[in-house]
């Protein structure tokens, strides 16, 4: 298994709808997850932080499953703007963040 | 708002040649990190610096890159003989707390490298 493993997509959804992502990653002694989003040709930003089963923040929910080692990622309620790709990202060393491959998303209008 | 600022932008240079690229992290920050993306790729850990030395490299930082902080603001990449494959945006970042703990790395704008 891959250390950080995403579906790459792209991922094509109306306004509105909800949306999920998951990512598998292979490390088991990872404690703590985060989701990245990053912007066509721009740097990668924080979007959130999954540390125990769960987090939510608005319209995004990031979710973790230990036993089967994947997070996931929930954006309800779609906007234009949501549109980017979103990375996986997972502690792999004593300071390094190994991020995935991303996962494109495009909401359409 | 304080943010990590790159230089330069885009940079073009010839194989073979060396190249530095420039990074001022947030002033605060302790935790400073290269990280490189080439085009369609996925973003890249190449080296992380702590205290005044490297914490942490990937097997693509070879002996062909170093990292300086030459003064207390800059943080800085060479390239010593760059080839091709190195062509790709490096984005400097740099977090308060070691990046494994809270995972908010701030990232600057990236510098692109074309090596022709």
């Amino acid at each position: 298994r891959k250390e950080v493993e995403q579906d790459p997509g792209p991922f094509n959804v109306p306004e509105g709808a909800t949306v999920a992502f998951n990512c598998t990653y292979s490390n088991s002694a990872s404690q703590s997850f985060f989701w990245y989003r990053q912007d066509c040709r721009k740097e990668p930003k924080l979007l959130m932080s999954v540390y125990s089963s769960g987090n939510e923040d608005g319209r995004f929910t990031a979710q973790l499953n230990r036993a089967s080692q994947y997070i996931s990622l929930l954006i309800r309620d779609s906007k234009l703007s949501d549109s980017a790709t979103y990375l996986c990202v997972v502690p792999t060393g004593r300071r390094a963040l190994t991020f995935g491959s991303g996962t494109r998303l495009q909401v359409q209008p | 708002e304080p943010e990590v600022t790159q230089t330069p932008s885009h940079q073009v240079t010839q194989m073979g040649q060396e190249v530095i690229l420039r990074c001022v992290p947030i002033s605060n920050h302790l935790y400073f990190y290269w990280y490189r993306q080439i085009l369609g790729q996925k973003v890249e850990f190449l080296v992380s610096f702590y205290n005044n030395e490297i914490s942490e490299k990937s097997e693509i930082f070879d002996d062909q890159f170093s990292v300086e902080r030459p003064d207390g603001s800059n943080f800085t990449l060479k390239i010593r003989s760059t080839k091709l494959e190195d062509s790709a945006m490096y984005f400097c970042a740099s977090s308060v707390t070691a990046g494994y703990d809270t995972g908010e790395l701030f990232f600057g704008e990236g510098s692109r490298l074309t090596v022709l």
